[in-house]
């Protein structure tokens, strides 16, 4: 089966720019998340989606980052403007849900971010 | 929120022998404990977990424990070789939400 896609595979932006990342889950994959992994931390949730909706998005920093799933497939997060701060491996990974069983969670290759 | 230890931070082993990465967690209501492999540069892998109601799990060379009463889990590599250099985390789930150790980098001597 196909893994989780993510585009662009790098990326460089100064300061104060904006930037998006574009993620495509595993087929029949509900559950949807997107983490921020910085050098030498694990990653760390910033928002899931369970197809089309939010259910967990408390360590998004709202001001600056936003993401949305239409239609419950493809998701896109963007930050606007970015801080030097936001360098980091920004990961998509999906599960088929986060209930009851099939959680298990699959990673994309990730999107390496450098804020400079 | 929940709070995943993972100690730890690097471990050099000589090939063969054994490696052991442990974590703690702080909610009980935790559930569900994967353990993932990330080879530098690339995504991390799912290479075994746990759920609440099994005290272990194998998978030939790897295997992880888990004591609830404690809140801590552990991974246990045998006859590490030298492809299992990588960093290793360990996660915690309260059926939804993962929360990640901060990772363990473990070298294989050869």
């Amino acid at each position: 089966e196909a893994g989780v896609a993510q585009s662009p595979r790098y990326k460089i932006i100064e300061k104060r720019q904006s930037v998006a990342f574009w993620c495509n889950p595993i087929s029949g994959h509900a559950t949807l998340y997107w983490y921020q992994q910085i050098l030498g931390q694990g990653p760390k949730l910033l928002i899931q989606f369970q197809n089309n909706g939010v259910v967990d998005d408390s360590q998004l920093p709202k001001d600056r980052f936003s993401a949305e799933r239409l239609k419950g497939v493809d998701s896109t997060l963007k930050i606007q403007p970015a801080k030097l701060e936001d360098s980091a491996v920004y990961l998509c990974a999906s599960s088929l849900r986060f209930r009851g069983g099939g959680y298990e969670q699959y990673f994309g290759p990730g999107t390496r971010l450098t804020v400079t | 929120g929940e709070n995943v230890e993972q100690h730890p931070s690097t471990l050099s082993v000589q090939e063969g022998d054994s490696a052991v990465i442990k974590c703690t967690y702080s909610d009980s209501a935790s559930n569900y404990f994967p353990w993932y492999k990330q080879e530098l540069g690339k995504r991390p892998q799912l290479i075994i977990d746990i759920r609440s109601n099994v005290g272990e799990k194998k998978d030939q060379r790897i295997a992880v424990t888990l004591n609830k009463t404690a809140k801590h889990f552990s991974l246990h590599i045998t006859e590490t070789q030298p492809e299992d250099s990588a960093v290793y985390f360990c996660a915690a789930s309260n059926d939804y939400k993962l929360s990640f150790g901060a990772g363990t980098t473990v070298t294989v001597r050869a």
